[in-house]
């Protein structure tokens, strides 16, 4: 079956702008995750969506948002760009919610962001 | 403080060898313990899913262990192949806040 699709791959913008990224979780998994991947920082949760609502915020500014649609699919918002945002950001699906279920996550290959 | 700490950093081993990474954790209380492995420029893979109460998870040439009285586990690998040339990530689960390690970068060297 497809995996976690995201959209653009790649995506250069300047600083003040603001973005979307796009994640389509695999058929049947409800739960959709955001993160940021940095190489000083790592790995850090942004947030989690379920059945359209977000259940888990990460903590970064109010700059960062996203929403789910009722097919599962899911956007990211990035406003008012900084530098600091350039990043690999990766989505994850799953069959339910929170970081404590056990079925897993499969990850998206990413949306590498660049902000000049 | 990093609740999740990964060692080494980065190693270097020759094909066919085996290594062994370490993750300790002082989240609490655990719900899971996840390692993935990442290659450059992709997404992470899972590799195993361990609970409390499980001790070992193999898949393939991967065995991860899990030590929850010392909040302790390592991920085994053996027979190295030049595809095993990766970041390996630990990453613990609370009920709602996954605790991501920093990553050991593996290069296998033929």
């Amino acid at each position: 079956k497809a995996g976690v699709t995201q959209t653009p791959r790649y995506l250069i913008k300047t600083r003040g702008q603001q973005v979307t990224l796009s994640c389509s979780p695999i058929s049947g998994h409800r739960s959709v995750s955001w993160y940021q991947q940095t190489p000083g920082q790592g790995l850090q949760f942004l947030f989690e969506y379920f059945s359209e609502t977000q259940r888990n915020k990460g903590n970064f500014p109010g700059r960062f948002s996203g929403r789910q649609f009722s097919n599962s699919r899911s956007e990211m918002n990035v406003s008012t760009l900084e530098l600091g945002d350039s990043a690999l950001y990766l989505c994850a699906s799953s069959l339910a919610p929170g970081p404590g279920n056990n079925y897993g996550y499969t990850f998206g290959s990413g949306t590498r962001l660049t902000v000049v | 403080k990093n609740q999740v700490e990964q060692s080494p950093q980065s190693l270097i081993i020759l094909e066919g060898k085996n290594c062994t990474l370490q993750c300790n954790y002082t989240v609490s209380p655990f719900s899971n313990l996840r390692w993935y492995k990442q290659d450059t420029g992709r997404g992470p893979v899972s590799l195993t899913i361990m609970t409390f109460s499980e001790n070992t998870k193999s898949n393939g040439r991967y065995t991860a262990t899990l030590d929850a009285d010392t909040k302790q586990s390592s991920l085994h690998i053996t027979a190295s192949q030049l595809s095993d040339s990766a970041s390996y990530i630990c990453v613990v689960s609370e009920e709602y806040k996954l605790s991501f390690g920093a990553g050991t970068t593996v290069t296998v060297r033929a």
